[in-house]
């Protein structure tokens, strides 16, 4: 069956503008998961979904940070105003009720921030 | 301290030959481990899940030991293919239901 997609798959902004990245979950999938991983660092946590529940934003780095989940399934996140430091992949990744299962991962967008 | 440490290396591994490589995590009442297996320029996949008795799929063997707060993951006959960094994974119990904790993971190069 088709796995966790991602779009755009590189994306290049220049500094201060805003992007918006998506995330297709494997349907049925419950749980969805938003991480970064920078040149060299292991994946930084930013955001989960759970069903209906209020999302566990916890992990969203500034408030320029942002992202919704419609319909228990698509997800974006989005990012106003980048920075440079904000270059990274940013991985999506979903599983079927919560962390004790399998998470699979989207290939990410590669984030290029000039 | 971290929540997830491990030495990143790389291992540099002679083909056929046996490595191991350990991971040690903060908090003495973490529930869940696993190993992730993550190519270059790729996503991570699961790899195992880490059970408290230790387990075995083929030529991998995961083990957790609680007391010293380490999960050890073990290559025996290594492959090519196995080149990759593996990514210690732990649900620390502050974390709930809601997130896991990445080490950075251990580059594994095999060589021919």
């Amino acid at each position: 069956g088709a796995g966790v997609s991602q779009s755009p798959s590189n994306k290049v902004t220049e500094k201060g503008k805003d992007v918006e990245l998506r995330c297709d979950p494997i349907s049925g999938h419950t749980a969805l998961y938003w991480y970064r991983q920078s040149l060299g660092q292991g994946l930084e946590f930013l955001i989960y979904f759970q069903g209906n529940s209020a999302p566990d934003k916890s992990g969203l780095p500034s408030d320029r940070f942002s992202a919704e989940r419609t319909g228990g399934s698509v997800s974006t996140l989005t990012i106003q105003r980048t920075q440079q430091e904000d270059s990274a992949v940013y991985l999506c990744a979903s599983s079927l009720r919560g962390v004790t299962d399998t998470q699979y991962f989207g290939p990410g967008t590669r984030l290029t921030v000039l | 301290r971290k929540e997830v440490e491990q030495d990143p290396g790389p291992f540099n591994v002679p083909e056929g030959a046996t490595v191991a490589f350990n991971c040690t995590y903060s908090n003495s009442a973490s529930q869940s481990f696993f190993w992730y297996r993550q190519d270059c320029r790729k996503e991570p996949k699961l790899l195992m899940s880490v059970y408290s008795s230790g387990n075995e799929d083929g030529r991998f063997t995961a083990q957790l030991n609680r007391a010293s707060q380490y999960i050890s993951l073990l290559i025996r006959d290594s492959k090519l293919s196995d080149s990759a960094t593996y990514l210690c994974v732990v649900n620390p119990p502050y974390y709930g239901n809601n997130r896991l904790a990445f080490g950075k993971g251990n580059q594994v190069v095999v060589i021919p």
